[in-house]
């Protein structure tokens, strides 16, 4: 079974300013990961994914990842924000072995909110 | 590509009654998946269909229940509605053999 810890459940910034969204995960088998938004009223949707090789991973909307095995990390960053940037963020899981991401574990969020 | 499609958007019901959701995958797309997003409890996996068959459970009592048409379409049913029923019932489409699933916009189930 995996688990997935979002360290942060709000993170104000201001516009323009760098963020970082943290998450680690617990598991006893290795796995992908995912980092996924939702927009208000929305469903998700992919930021971007780890499934192997290079463990810095590049995203949609300027958003980057970086994968350390060590110590079970996968957090997000951006080094600009935008006003339009604030959303829920959500990592994820899935195991390796299922050979494709069928069960997501999810964490319980990060809601980011850009100030002006 | 039409993206994932979930009808309704919006329900209300009452506690005792069933409930089914439906759900329009991606074109071409054979695996379609569901979530349950509620404040408390986060969003949690409740079941996925591959080919008309159901490959994978959560942890949800029998209540739960769904199926999958030739077609990829996909319903789930919820029988004997509870209070803590209510929530954002998210649907996901994949290839089936893909590693990227797409979501569609959520049905949001209030019980009352």
């Amino acid at each position: 079974a995996q688990s997935v810890t979002q360290l942060d459940s709000q993170v104000p910034v201001f516009e323009e300013a760098p963020v970082e969204l943290r998450c680690n995960y617990s598991s006893s088998v290795s796995v992908y990961l995912f980092w996924y938004v939702q927009y208000p009223n929305q469903g998700l949707q992919l930021l971007l994914k780890y499934l192997s090789g290079s463990t810095l991973v590049k995203g949609i909307n300027g958003f980057e990842a970086e994968f350390n095995k060590s110590q079970t990390s996968f957090h997000l960053r951006k080094p600009s924000v935008h006003i339009s940037d604030t959303a829920e963020y959500f990592c994820a899981v899935s195991e390796r072995s299922s050979g494709s991401a069928r069960q997501l574990t999810f964490g319980s969020g990060t809601q980011l909110t850009v100030l002006p | 590509k039409a993206g994932v499609t979930q009808t309704p958007r919006y329900l209300i019901k009452t506690r005792g009654q069933q409930v089914t959701l439906s759900c329009s995958p991606i074109s071409g797309h054979r695996s379609v998946s569901w979530y349950q997003q509620t404040p408390g409890q986060g969003l949690q996996f409740l079941f996925e269909y591959f080919s008309e068959t159901q490959r994978n459970k959560g942890n949800f009592p029998g209540r739960f229940s769904g199926r999958q048409f030739s077609n990829s379409r996909s319903e789930m049913n919820v029988s004997t509605l509870e209070l803590g029923d209510s929530a954002l019932y998210l649907c996901a489409s994949s290839t089936g053999q893909g590693l990227e699933q797409y979501f569609g916009p959520g049905t949001r189930l209030t019980v009352t």
